[in-house]
């Protein structure tokens, strides 16, 4: 059973950079996938940040492709978000996920619970 | 801003019927296949319809999806206090080389 748990500091300062984990059990990263990250600010919907593969493809949102790099440690099993320079308007709830097969970029079916990132001074 | 549009409520009473549509453009719905999502409150969003109209294991069958051109559809037939709950569309969308949601739906049983 793949299970994805999403770690890292629930309060960021403005023009600072958020850093989030997401460890994967049950499965290993290098052996094929894409990964993703979505984030959902409070009481709004849901917004795809992007897509990697471990060997290297990666997609990112147009919207944020300027400030975010994605990377996988497949040592520790585990990849990462960076998103630097926020603002008040990257306070979300931020989620790692894996698609439903093999051969997709997105379409997500394997969830982490979330993460609740607040950008505040 | 997104650029599939869903209506942001719909409701019904139990054992009833409730249909949400999702509308998009040639670069999303229009070239790629339609996804949908239904997140609980509280909880991370699941994957409940893919390919426009298949259903992950264990999704019961009163939940179905549709495609026509740019626009999609989910239904939900027999409606229970359990499909309370926030539901988005989602596709690809080739002109942002992007994967892009729906508004989201707040599906309300009566």
């Amino acid at each position: 059973q793949v299970q994805l748990q999403e770690s890292g500091p629930g309060l960021v300062k403005p023009s600072e950079t958020l850093s989030l984990t997401c460890a994967v059990s049950g499965y290993s990263i290098s052996s094929g996938f894409y990964w993703g990250w979505i984030r959902q600010p409070p009481g709004k919907g849901l917004e795809w940040i992007g897509s990697f593969y471990h060997l290297g493809n990666t997609y990112y949102n147009p919207s944020l492709k300027s400030r975010v790099t994605m990377s996988v440690d497949t040592s520790k099993n585990q990849f990462s978000l960076k998103l630097n320079s926020v603002t008040a308007a990257d306070t979300a709830v931020y989620y790692c996920a894996r698609p439903y097969t093999s051969a997709d970029k997105a379409r997500f079916d394997i969830w982490g619970q979330g993460t609740l990132v607040t950008v505040s001074s | 801003q997104s650029v599939l549009t869903q209506p942001p409520s719909a409701s019904g009473t139990p054992g009833q019927w409730v249909t949400i549509s999702c509308s998009g453009s040639n670069s999303n719905i229009g070239s790629h296949t339609v996804n949908w999502y239904q997140q609980l409150p509280g909880t991370a969003p699941k994957l409940l319809i893919y390919n426009n109209s298949q259903r992950p294991s264990g999704v019961p069958d009163r939940f179905s999806g549709s495609k026509s051109g740019t626009s999609a559809s989910l239904a939900i037939s027999g409606l229970q206090s359990e499909d309370e709950a926030d539901y988005y569309c989602a596709a690809w969308d080739d002109s942002l080389n992007a994967y892009v949601f729906g508004t989201g739906t707040e599906v309300t049983v009566l």
